[in-house]
């Protein structure tokens, strides 16, 4: 059973950058990682999915201000926010993402999730 | 961008009932859907893939169907731990987008 845990503050001070690192316990390049956000309340968004090759695929309304990465040899990958609001105070999930072929199926395994708030 | 929608938002049911929840695309995705059921406090976890491939581990009262524009999950006997929310998200192409979510909760 994969297992992802996501680490980094709980809390973010406005205009700040927001940095998160997802471990997993099983890495593998014949998938892809993810983050996903759920604003308190609401529905999921999509952030943004990365491949092993560090290729990375980001939600438009946040192309500006995110970086992705991955560390294959530490099995770990990473978000980066700049200049955070209280907008982008929500949970932060990451996820691994699997599929067939060149194609993506979905997100099969899920980290716990961390409450990311923004506040000064 | 591809935008999903969802219907109903909520839907309120009793044990033994057949749910049904409606996804739609805002343009083609073939068979590019996957549907995840989420309960609070709790990740989301994956149901459906490829429309209607049922992801490993997951009971048989869950099937999905359909294609293009217009997706269906099917919960055919709900059970007491079925009562969630219920997303369905694209994956035909970047950036890939969820639903608004549709919570099935007890009648």
């Amino acid at each position: 059973q994969v297992q992802l845990q996501e680490s980094g503050p709980g809390l973010v001070k406005p205009s700040d950058t927001l940095s998160l690192t997802c471990t997993v316990s099983d890495y593998s390049s014949v998938y892809y990682w993810g983050w996903v956000r759920q604003f308190p309340g609401k529905g999921l968004e999509w952030i943004g999915t990365i491949f092993h090759s560090g290729i990375s695929y980001s939600n438009p309304s946040l192309k500006s201000r995110l970086t992705i990465s991955i560390d294959p040899p530490k099995k770990q990958f990473s978000l980066r926010l700049t200049s955070v609001t209280a907008a982008d105070t929500a949970i932060y999930y990451c996820a691994r993402l699997f599929g067939r072929g060149a194609t993506i199926d979905g997100h099969d395994y899920w980290g716990q999730g961390i409450l990311v708030t923004v506040s000064s | 961008d591809i935008q999903m929608t969802q219907s109903p938002s909520s839907v309120s049911a009793s044990v033994g009932d057949r749910v049904t929840i409606t996804c739609r695309a805002s343009q083609g995705i073939s068979s590019w859907l996957a549907w995840y059921q989420q309960k609070p406090g709790k990740a989301p976890k994956l149901l459906i893939y490829a429309a209607s491939n049922l992801q490993s581990g997951v009971p048989s009262r869950f099937s999905g169907s359909g294609s293009g524009t217009d997706f269906t999950l099917t919960i055919s006997s709900l059970q007491p731990e079925d009562f969630a929310t219920y997303y369905c998200q694209q994956a035909n192409s970047f950036p890939f987008t969820f639903g608004p979510g549709t919570k099935v909760d007890i009648k």
